[in-house]
């Protein structure tokens, strides 16, 4: 199984940056680590995948440790719309994503 | 709007019935997972097709079945069902079999066993 481990939540200022963090120890060499993110009510969106060096995309930042064994999303201004639960993930054995229970951020005006 | 189409949306039905749920994939993806998410376990892989073909199975129960059809459109059958089943479904498509792209959700369809 793939396990990740993840805090329970976090709080941030708004147009503060959010670190993230995601420890997956287990992780092969060849797995890509997903981010995800889950509103209430609302199916999981896509925020950002990459597999060795650090990731850039309009959403997020995504650093991958040297050792692979942990990763942190970077959303570099929160907003209150960032305010959601938040996976991550890596296929593993079963070649399936699957996920945790996530970090539930909370943003504060 | 994701691209991925679940119907329907709510879903409210009596123990020991059968449903189905439905998911149209985004348009040029064939491939097509299926997710439960309760209270208490959280986002579980059960299913997942690709151009038609099963690809991988997660914790599907033997009551709940799946197919993909020749225009990619995917259904997921429950039958006898239980209160336990009461969850969101999700589905959820991408270009290529493997995890190597990223995975677009629908909406779920939440289904609710009384």
């Amino acid at each position: 199984d793939a396990k990740t481990t993840q805090p329970n939540s976090m709080e941030s200022n708004e147009e503060e940056p959010v670190h993230l963090p995601c420890n997956h120890s287990t992780i092969s060499g060849t797995d890509y680590i997903h981010w995800y993110r889950q509103l209430p009510s609302q199916g999981p969106e896509y925020v950002i995948h990459g597999l060795t060096s650090n990731v850039n995309n309009r959403m997020a930042s995504l650093a991958i440790a040297e050792d692979r064994k942990s990763s942190t999303l970077i959303l570099h201004r929160a907003t209150l719309r960032d305010a959601a639960v938040y996976y991550c993930s890596y296929p593993g054995s079963a070649r399936q994503l699957t996920f945790g229970s996530g970090t539930q951020l909370t943003v504060l005006p | 709007d994701s691209g991925v189409t679940q119907t329907p949306k709510h879903l409210i039905t009596a123990t020991g019935q059968r449903v189905t749920l439905r998911c149209s994939p985004r348009s040029g993806d064939l491939s097509v997972y299926w997710y439960q998410q309760s209270l208490d376990q959280g986002l579980q892989f059960l299913i997942q097709y690709y151009n038609g073909e099963e690809r991988a199975k997660g914790n599907i129960l033997e009551r709940f079945s799946a197919q993909q059809f020749p225009d990619l459109h995917s259904e997921l059958n429950l039958s006898s069902l239980e209160l336990g089943d009461s969850a969101l479904y999700f589905c959820a498509s991408s270009s290529l079999p493997g995890v190597r792209y990223g995975y677009t959700f629908g909406s779920g369809t939440r289904l609710t066993v009384v």
